[in-house]
């Protein structure tokens, strides 16, 4: 069974705090995707990652797909309010059965 | 260009009933996937259809099922609810697979209420 584990599950922290959520499996990805989704809203894609070792900035995001492309993390800088969410990675699985699974997602609140 | 739409964005069944929901892709997307998502269980994989074809298929009873037409609009029906299918049902779609091909594009949900 192939599976997207993230860490941590929760985190409560404070503005302007840093932090990082991470996305590990045993399985490789040919592609990686990470998600936030507000209570009642679908997911809404932040970025993708194709090749290991690629890092990607969204202003105070910043995204990272591992060398062996099996894991991705996703820093932020300085929380806002304004990011808390649920943050879902997920992953396009490379054996060619079309596969894509997600992660098990990392719910955050950040407190003004 | 339109996202992804569902329909309808909330809905009360009575256990033992059935339920067709509805979703139309982006234009030009021809990959639709379902999945459930509970509190408890988080996001489960229901099926994916491409081209009218089921590519994929989660791990739920044979209850749940779904179709795609040739326009890549896609309905999910559930038979003989019950109490646990209470769920917000999401619908995503994507251009095929690949790259950024595999990037998936959610609907606002269906949000279902078994009584």
């Amino acid at each position: 069974t192939q599976l997207l584990e993230q860490s941590p599950q929760f985190l409560s922290i404070q503005e302007g705090e840093n932090l990082t959520v991470y996305c590990n499996s045993s399985s490789v990805f040919s592609s990686l995707q990470w998600y936030r989704q507000e209570p009642g809203e679908g997911p809404v894609l932040l970025v993708t990652v194709v090749t290991g070792g690629e890092v990607k900035k969204l202003k105070r995001l910043t995204f990272q797909f591992g060398d062996a492309r099996k894991d991705s993390s996703l820093h932020i800088t300085a929380a806002q309010p304004g990011d808390t969410g649920l943050y879902l990675c997920a992953g396009a699985l490379t054996s060619g059965t079309y596969k894509y699974i997600f992660g098990t997602g990392t719910r955050l609140k950040v407190l003004a | 260009k339109a996202g992804v739409t569902q329909t309808p964005r909330y809905l009360i069944k009575t256990r033992g009933q059935q339920v067709t929901l509805s979703c139309s892709p982006i234009s030009g997307h021809r990959s639709v996937s379902w999945y459930q998502q509970t509190p408890g269980q988080g996001l489960q994989f229901l099926f994916e259809y491409f081209s009218e074809t089921q590519r994929n298929k989660g791990n739920f009873p044979g209850r749940f099922s779904g179709r795609q037409f040739s326009n890549s609009r896609s309905e999910m029906n559930v038979s003989t609810l019950e109490l646990g299918d209470s769920a917000l049902y999401l619908c995503a779609s994507s251009r095929g697979w690949g790259g950024s091909n595999t990037e998936a594009f959610f609907g606002q949900g269906t949000r279902l209420t078994v009584v």
